[in-house]
């Protein structure tokens, strides 16, 4: 069964605080996405993966970074948290060609920045 | 930038009415997705559609993608509670990123 597992399920972290959020995949998927989930906003790309060490930016990516040091792992930095980045957190993968490709996504982090 | 718009935003009904949810773009896709997300877990995939005026069934759920690859839709027929969630449409830019609607958050009434 093919699965994305994202590390936490709910964090709760200080506005200033760096918060790794991690993000492991097994189905050898060349595209890991990381998006952010909110009311009325929907999903918003954050950062975009389509191989190891190569990262490009999405719509939002103030206040972010990403790392991909292996091809099953993509990581997403909070370089210094604030509460406007409280969210839903949603990591995803999918195959790397173009046309019809299905994400598989991760069951989420909801992040909570006081 | 290519938008997807979904409407409506909200929808609640009857159990057994039938309902149509849309997803529209001034853009052409190669692909058009749908995905079903139920509270507290990621959204997964009920479907691709690929081809300009595509059908495609799943049991209740109707999808269709537009002749010009513009929009699709989605018709429950006899909506029952367990179709309850937010109803996501996504497609693949020319960037091989996935990019998504708002969606549409339906709730159906026993």
């Amino acid at each position: 069964d093919v699965k994305v597992t994202q590390s936490s399920r709910y964090l709760v972290k200080r506005t200033g605080e760096k918060v790794f959020l991690e993000c492991v995949q097994d189905m050898d998927h060349e595209n890991m996405f990381w998006y952010r989930q909110d009311p009325g906003l929907g999903l918003r790309l954050i950062y975009f993966s389509y191989d190891v060490k190569m990262k490009e930016k999405g719509d939002i990516p103030e206040g972010y970074s990403v790392s991909r040091e292996k091809k099953e792992r993509f990581s997403l930095i909070l370089e210094s948290a604030s509460t406007n980045q409280t969210s839903m957190y949603l990591c995803a993968s999918s195959l790397g060609y173009s046309g019809n490709t299905e994400a598989f996504f991760g069951q989420g982090t909801r992040l909570t920045v006081v | 930038t290519q938008l997807l718009e979904q409407s409506p935003q909200f929808l609640s009904i009857q159990e057994g009415e039938n309902l149509t949810v849309y997803c529209n773009s001034s853009s052409v896709f190669s692909s058009l997705q749908w995905y079903r997300q139920e509270p507290g877990e990621g959204p997964v995939l009920l479907v691709t559609v690929v081809t300009g005026g595509e059908v495609k069934k799943l049991k209740r759920l109707t999808f269709q993608f537009g002749d010009a690859r513009k929009d699709s839709s989605l018709h429950i027929t006899a909506a029952q509670p367990g179709d309850t969630g937010l109803y996501l449409c996504a497609g693949l830019n020319r960037d091989d990123k996935i990019i998504f609607g708002k969606g549409t958050r339906l709730h159906i009434l026993p």
